[in-house]
């Protein structure tokens, strides 16, 4: 138990649906993260919020439209995927995000595959 | 340009012995290098990292080795168990921005 959850843990979605994924740190931090690990490839950051304000946006295409409603909760709303976007998508938090030391907790993914 | 690789996807060692996962960067700012695993349908758990002021660290069964002037880095794993068998990454980061830069992957397999 790593104390960050994410749903659902699977999703398979259309070009044209709208769909949202989950994230819940229960560890009390103040940082959050989402990443995408497509097949064969590092894991890439795509969004950073500390303090439940964004702090980092890796030049991700505005299909992707993160939402951090707390420092508990990180939302990835998606529309208008396309096929190569089909990956697994990371949660991860930390202490915060000033310091490069402190240790970022995953959670278990959502394996997205878009049709 | 990848600035984190591993570039061995896979390594397969016997159970007892010693496992050995190398990592290279390419960016001299990085200062502090992290080690995690991943087994399958889990996210990657922190296993162990290292300051740039520093060329060891030994954690149990665990060492990480750095060699800045090479750009070089290593895991070690002794006795290897196959408990072990996961998918280890490295990650580089800048201290004071919060951003991991991760490699790959390499999928190590421990046979009994």
């Amino acid at each position: 138990e790593t104390g960050v959850t994410q749903t659902p843990r699977h999703l398979v979605m259309g070009m044209t649906n709208k769909k949202s994924l989950k994230c819940e740190q229960h560890l009390g931090h103040n940082a959050m993260y989402w990443y995408k690990q497509s097949a064969k490839k590092p894991l890439e950051l795509m969004f950073v919020y500390s303090l439940e304000e964004r702090v980092e946006n890796n030049s991700v295409p505005s299909r992707f439209s993160p939402e951090c409603p707390n420092s508990s909760h990180l939302f990835l709303h998606l529309h208008t995927l396309q096929p190569e976007d089909s990956a697994l998508y990371l949660c991860a938090s930390s202490q915060d995000t000033a310091s490069g030391t402190d240790t970022q907790y995953f959670g278990p993914g959502t394996r997205l595959t878009v049709l | 340009d990848q600035q984190v690789k591993q570039n061995s996807p896979s390594l397969s060692v016997q159970e007892g012995r010693i496992s050995i996962l190398n990592c290279d960067y390419t960016n001299s700012m990085f200062d502090y290098f992290l080690w995690y695993k991943k087994y399958p349908a889990e996210g990657p758990t922190f296993l162990i990292s290292i300051s740039s002021i520093k060329d060891k660290n030994e954690d149990g069964r665990f060492t990480v080795f750095l060699n800045k002037s090479a750009k070089h880095l290593s895991l070690h794993i002794v006795p290897s168990q196959p408990g072990d068998s996961a998918v280890y990454f490295c990650a580089a980061s800048l201290v004071n921005t919060g951003k991991l830069i991760f490699g790959q992957g390499t999928t190590l397999q421990v046979k009994p």
